[in-house]
């Protein structure tokens, strides 16, 4: 049972490049959500999506593109990666928004953009 | 929308004393409070949480109070061990179709 898991654990871009990162579940939750943490500024939602077909911008979506696959898969999508994106990404994944719902996060993905 | 402030930044305590991290949220409405540990290399887990219904909330060495008066909310973590070492955030949510609001985290250092 491996709950949430990302790929790639680590990248290097250098800037203009693009790249998907990748966020598949196998817990059944409802939403998903991507977050990116750096420091000395916590945890800063992304984007989010409450259900299969549905996403929306969270904190600071500026830069990013996500797709909802399906139930299980949320993917992340920097179109021309700026060194302001370098950061650790997370996703992460609850039973449904509203319920004051326990997340469940991957191990990250670690992100520099030369 | 909410913001969430949570004091202090860094916290270095000595094996077997007690560390006590604050939070302080904006908006009266949120009624859920979570607390989540990240060791390093890994992503944040949750260790315990409290709903506005309640003031006070306990699991082992570990407990939560919340003074919705005030706005703020409390981790209390009792006989500190070296694996407690790590960084522990806060958050808060406003009921509905609402997300997560972090504070900017905690990083406690529990030394032997």
């Amino acid at each position: 049972n491996a709950g949430v898991t990302q790929t790639p654990k680590f990248q290097v871009l250098k800037t203009g490049q693009s790249m998907t990162l990748q966020c598949a579940q196998d817990m059944n939750h409802n939403s998903m959500y991507w977050y990116r943490q750096d420091p000395g500024m916590g945890l800063r939602l992304i984007y989010y999506s409450a259900s299969e077909g549905t996403t929306d911008k969270g904190e600071v979506p500026n830069g990013y593109n996500v797709s909802r696959l399906n139930k299980r898969e949320f993917s992340l999508r920097l179109e021309s990666a700026a060194p302001s994106q370098t950061s650790v990404y997370f996703c992460a994944t609850g039973q449904g928004l509203g319920t004051n719902e326990k997340l469940f996060f991957g191990s990250g993905t670690q992100l520099s953009v030369l | 929308g909410e913001n969430v402030e949570q004091h202090p930044s860094t916290l270095s305590v000595q094996e077997g004393d007690s560390a006590v991290i604050k939070c302080t949220y904006s908006d009266s409405a949120s009624n859920y409070f979570p607390w989540y540990k990240q060791e390093l290399g890994k992503g944040p887990q949750l260790i315990i949480d409290i709903r506005s219904n309640v003031g006070e909330k306990k699991d082992q060495r570990i407990a939560v109070t919340l003074n919705k008066t005030a706005k703020h909310f409390s981790l209390h973590i009792t006989e500190t061990q070296p694996e407690d070492s790590a960084v522990y955030f806060c958050a808060a949510s406003i009921p509905g179709y609402s997300t997560l609001t972090f504070g900017k985290g905690t990083m406690l250092l529990v030394s032997p």
